[in-house]
């Protein structure tokens, strides 16, 4: 069954730092999007991405954060200087034509030290 | 907009007994409803989901939820609970509206004791 396959599991980084999170959509999907769970706390929505561009991002989604689809098969969520405050699980959702839902990865934890 | 409203943060109850999460939303467009179980450091499952005809959907895990449109509400009930699912359960809509991004509601922590 395909599924959004998302890399590393687990990432810490020292504050300031760049990081990058990586995303496989499955394949033939189109709508593409990135989440945020700060421990013991909600999902939320971050960004969604479609036709090569952003379609909708919240207010969380300030001018550290970027994305991008850099071959046809990766999204990237890109943390520019990382603050503490940015520990939080990041997960990566993708839909297609027909979904009925968005499937999620498995999440990346992104530790910020 | 959209918002969901999960009633209760946190529901304890012993093992074998029934159980109903509480999920309220509100949509000035239709919406598809979910729910989701997030087990201790792991990512999101689909339990079941609600998109149309009977109101009443079963899912994974022996859970079911019903979708009552005049209250718009979308509870999910499990007849008898099991210690392995303590977890935390997440109610969730999808505006039809074209896309698919998720609104999720606060969780809701089932803590099942033995």
């Amino acid at each position: 069954e395909p599924e959004v396959t998302q890399t590393p599991s687990h990432q810490v980084t020292q504050r300031g730092q760049e990081v990058i999170l990586r995303c496989v959509p499955i394949s033939n999907h189109l709508y593409f999007y990135w989440y945020r769970q700060i421990l013991g706390q909600k999902v939320e929505f971050l960004v969604s991405f479609y036709n090569n561009e952003i379609s909708e991002k919240s207010e969380i989604f300030d001018d550290q954060f970027s994305v991008e689809r850099p071959d046809g098969s990766n999204f990237t969520l890109k943390i520019r200087s990382t603050k503490l405050e940015d520990s939080a699980m990041y997960f990566c959702a993708s839909s297609g034509q027909g979904s009925t839902e968005a499937f999620f990865g498995q999440g990346t934890r992104l530790t910020v030290v | 907009a959209q918002s969901v409203t999960q009633l209760d943060s946190q529901v304890p109850v012993f093992e074998e007994a029934p159980v109903e999460l509480r999920c309220n939303y509100s949509s000035s467009v239709s919406v598809y409803l979910f729910w989701y179980v997030q087990y201790p450091n792991q990512g999101l499952q689909l339990l079941l989901k609600y998109l149309s005809g009977s109101t009443l959907v079963k899912g994974i895990n022996g859970f079911e939820a019903e979708f009552n449109k005049s209250q718009t509400s979308f509870h999910l009930r499990k007849p008898s609970v099991h210690i392995s699912d303590t977890a935390e359960y997440f109610c969730a809509v999808i505006p039809n509206t074209g896309g698919f991004k998720t609104i999720f509601g606060a969780g809701t922590r089932l803590f099942v004791k033995a």
